[in-house]
C-alpha cells in the first residue's frame, strides 16, 4: 500500500537553529498538510497545501514557518528559528481529493527535540 | 480552544467486552467526524467516520455513534481484541472542510 514517508524519524535541534522537515506525499495525491502533536496534547492543524500554495494555516504557523513542495515529490516544513515550544511531533499527510477526508494518509512523525 | 474533546485519557477493556470511546464537540459547523487509531511510532490511520446526515455507522466491529442534539460521538468496538489497543483518535471537520480538528485521545488497552 503507498505510503507517507517522513525523515528524519528524529531530530535534536539547538533553540534558534533552522530545520527542515521532510515528507515524501503518496505521488497521485494533491493535498498536502502538516499536523504536529505537543507530547500528551491533542493533534493540531498547522497548515495546508494545494497547487503549490498554502490554502490554510493556523495561528502556530507564524511567519516562523514556512512549507514548500521544491520538486513535485518532496513536501517539507522549515522552521527558521527554533524555539523550545516547538518540541513536537510533526506529522506530514495527503490525500487525493478535496473530499477525501477518509483517506488522508498520514506519515508516521518526526520528532523535534529543541534544547 | 477545546473544540473536540475526548474527556478519558484512557480506557482498559477485557478482551472480548466491549470498548467505548467517547468523544464531545462544541462547534456546530462540524458535519463529519472520524475516529483514527494510532499505534506508537505510527502516524494516524483511519478507522471509520460519518456524517451528520447519519447517527450510526457500521464497519465490522466498530460502530460510531453520533448524537448531534448533544454534540457527542461515540466509536464501539466489539468484541475488543488486544490488537485493538491503541490511541485513538476522534476529529471533525466541516464538509468540504480543508482541515480535520482533532481531539486529544483516549489510550485503549485491551487485556487478554
Amino acid at each position: 500500500e503507498p505510503e507517507v514517508t517522513q525523515t528524519p524519524s528524529h531530530q535534536v535541534t539547538q533553540m534558534g537553529q533552522e530545520v527542515i522537515l521532510r515528507c515524501v506525499p503518496i505521488s497521485n495525491h494533491l493535498y498536502f498538510y502538516w499536523y504536529r502533536q505537543i507530547l500528551g496534547q491533542k493533534v493540531e492543524f498547522l497548515v495546508s497545501f494545494y497547487n503549490n500554495e498554502i490554502s490554510e494555516k493556523s495561528e502556530i504557523f507564524d511567519d516562523q514557518f514556512s512549507v514548500e513542495r521544491p520538486d513535485g515529490s518532496n513536501f517539507t516544513l522549515k522552521i527558521r528559528s527554533t524555539k523550545l515550544e516547538d518540541s513536537a511531533m510533526y506529522f506530514c499527510a495527503s490525500k487525493l481529493g478535496q473530499l477525501d477526508n477518509e483517506k488522508l494518509f498520514f506519515g508516521s512523525g518526526t520528532q523535534l527535540s529543541v534544547l | 480552544d477545546q473544540q473536540v474533546k475526548q474527556n478519558s485519557p484512557s480506557l482498559s477493556v477485557q478482551e472480548g467486552r466491549i470498548s467505548i470511546l467517547n468523544c464531545d464537540y462544541t462547534n456546530s459547523m462540524f458535519d463529519y467526524f472520524l475516529w483514527y487509531k494510532k499505534y506508537p511510532a505510527e502516524g494516524p490511520t483511519f478507522l471509520i467516520s460519518i456524517s451528520s446526515i447519519k447517527d450510526k455507522n457500521e464497519d465490522g466491529r466498530f460502530t460510531v455513534f453520533l448524537n448531534k442534539s448533544a454534540k457527542h460521538l461515540s466509536l464501539h468496538i466489539v468484541p475488543s481484541q488486544p490488537g485493538d489497543s491503541a490511541v485513538y483518535f476522534c476529529a471533525a471537520s466541516v464538509r468540504y472542510g480543508n482541515k480535520l480538528v482533532f481531539g486529544a485521545g483516549t489510550i485503549l488497552r485491551v487485556k487478554s
